[in-house]
């Protein structure tokens, strides 16, 4: 099944203490990215990859970074947390080279910082 | 900067009675594409419907269709013969087709749509 898995789905941590929230997908995907949710705000980028090695800044960069050493995989880290990256946090993958405009989306992470 | 901006916080319907959430948005682009996404209880984003700015006929799927006014900038989804599974929150979004390999889609805030029996 073609499909885009975040884990964990769920996570309660404190300030400070570094995480990462793991993204992989099997659909060869080059583009992945990742958003988050906050209420009356929609989703937001956070950091895009166009493929393996290559990764820019989206629109809220600050207090994250990522990775891409392998085609499926693309883990958000945060090395210190802190109570405002309290959010839903969802990581999405696209094949544009293939004519098809969609964006798959994971499960969704709900990161609760204290 | 792309916006996008949803004027209805929250709706209701009755159940199969036809319900419109409307989305307008801003760009300078002239190639892009819109999108319908639902997210249920369950957090997941489903994508609803595409639509193409280059193609003037309205995207259908299924009970979903929109209508798009590109001199407008105005994308309205419309879900006929409401169901109770289309309670939800709705995002509209907007991407340009051609932004150097972002990907990014611009969301707008959303609507929380109820479907009442």
């Amino acid at each position: 099944e073609a499909q885009v898995t975040q884990n964990p789905r769920y996570l309660i941590t404190v300030t400070g203490k570094k995480l990462t929230v793991t993204c992989s997908q099997n659909m060869n995907h080059e583009y992945m990215s990742w958003y988050r949710q906050d209420p009356g705000l929609g989703l937001r980028q956070i950091y895009y990859s166009m493929n393996v090695e290559v990764t820019d800044k989206g629109d809220v960069p600050e207090g994250y970074k990522v990775s891409r050493k392998e085609k499926r995989n693309f883990p958000l880290i945060l090395e210190s947390p802190s109570p405002n990256q309290t959010s839903l946090y969802f990581c999405a993958s696209s094949s544009p080279g293939t004519g098809k405009v969609e964006q798959f989306f994971g499960p969704g992470t709900r990161l609760t910082v204290l | 900067a792309q916006t996008v901006t949803q004027s209805q916080p929250e709706m209701s319907v009755q159940e199969a009675e036809t319900v419109t959430l409307s989305c307008t948005y801003d760009t300078s682009e002239n190639n892009y594409y819109l999108f319908w996404y639902k997210q249920p209880p369950s957090r997941q984003m489903i994508l609803v419907i595409r639509q193409e700015a280059y193609k003037q006929q309205n995207a259908t799927e299924n009970r979903f269709s929109v209508n798009f006014q590109k001199a407008a900038k105005s994308f309205s989804l419309k879900i006929s013969d409401s169901q109770l599974g289309d309670t939800a929150m709705y995002f509209c979004a907007f991407m340009p087709a051609f932004q150097g390999g972002s990907e990014k889609l611009v969301f707008g805030k959303g609507t929380k749509l109820t479907v009442n029996p």
